[in-house]
């Protein structure tokens, strides 16, 4: 079965890090690109990050840039978000999804994870 | 950056009526990489349609996409009971790839 696992959510307090990691499994890793999309509480899809299969390209929302790193490890089937800096705003569901096959970025997001929760509070 | 604007906000609808929902980007999408996502409660979204016209892997043919450009349309021929849900419109043309707001489609 084709699947991703997320997990490393919890709760932070503001300034605080979280690292969150996701697992694939049932497909080949590597030979696809990844994304973050997280889901504030009762709020829409929001887009936080995506990184190519070989590493060398790599996107993030405004709303996150400088503070949240995405990173893969390809021998280990996984994808990370190193989160810093954390805000009250960053408060969410945070879902792995599977992007596109071969090189880039761009691709439909075709199969996702069940998410993590990050709760941000004082 | 582009801005996809999805109407209407809210959609009510009775099984077997046919459902058209609307995505406007603020800009021409690149390739016309636009993808639907449907998502329910409890639920990750699930991907629909990619390349604005492409149904997705297991996907009914009752859904359906259309447009190019800046304006798309999902359409669902004849609602089914379990199509009430959330959809969200996508473009992965340019980053960032952004989501439209949503259109809740509701039953009557």
């Amino acid at each position: 079965e084709v699947q991703l696992v997320e997990s490393g959510g919890g709760l932070v307090k503001p300034g605080g890090s979280l690292r969150l990691s996701c697992v694939g499994s049932g497909f080949s890793f590597s030979d696809y690109g990844v994304n973050w999309v997280r889901q504030a509480p009762g709020k829409g899809l929001e887009w936080v990050s995506s990184i190519c299969r070989h590493t060398t390209n790599m996107h993030y929302a405004d709303s996150v840039r400088g503070r949240f790193t995405i990173s893969r490890d390809n021998a280990k089937n996984s994808l990370y978000l190193q989160m810093n800096s954390l805000r009250v705003e960053d408060t969410a569901l945070y879902y792995c999804a599977r992007g596109v096959a071969g090189d880039g970025t761009r691709g439909a997001f075709d199969i996702w994870g069940r998410g993590t929760v990050v709760t941000v509070s004082s | 950056d582009i801005v996809l604007t999805q109407s209407p906000g809210t959609l009510s609808l009775s099984p077997g009526e046919r459902a058209t929902l609307s995505c406007r980007a603020s800009q021409s999408v690149t390739n016309n990489y636009l993808a639907w996502y449907q998502q329910k409660p409890g639920q990750a979204p699930r991907l629909l349609i990619y390349g604005a016209s492409s149904r997705a892997t297991g996907i009914p043919d009752r859904f359906s996409g259309s447009g190019s450009g800046t304006d798309f349309t999902l359409t669902i021929s004849r609602l089914e009971p379990e199509d009430f849900a959330v959809f969200y419109c996508q473009q992965y043309g340019s980053s960032p790839y952004i989501f439209g707001q949503g259109t809740k489609l509701e039953s009557k």
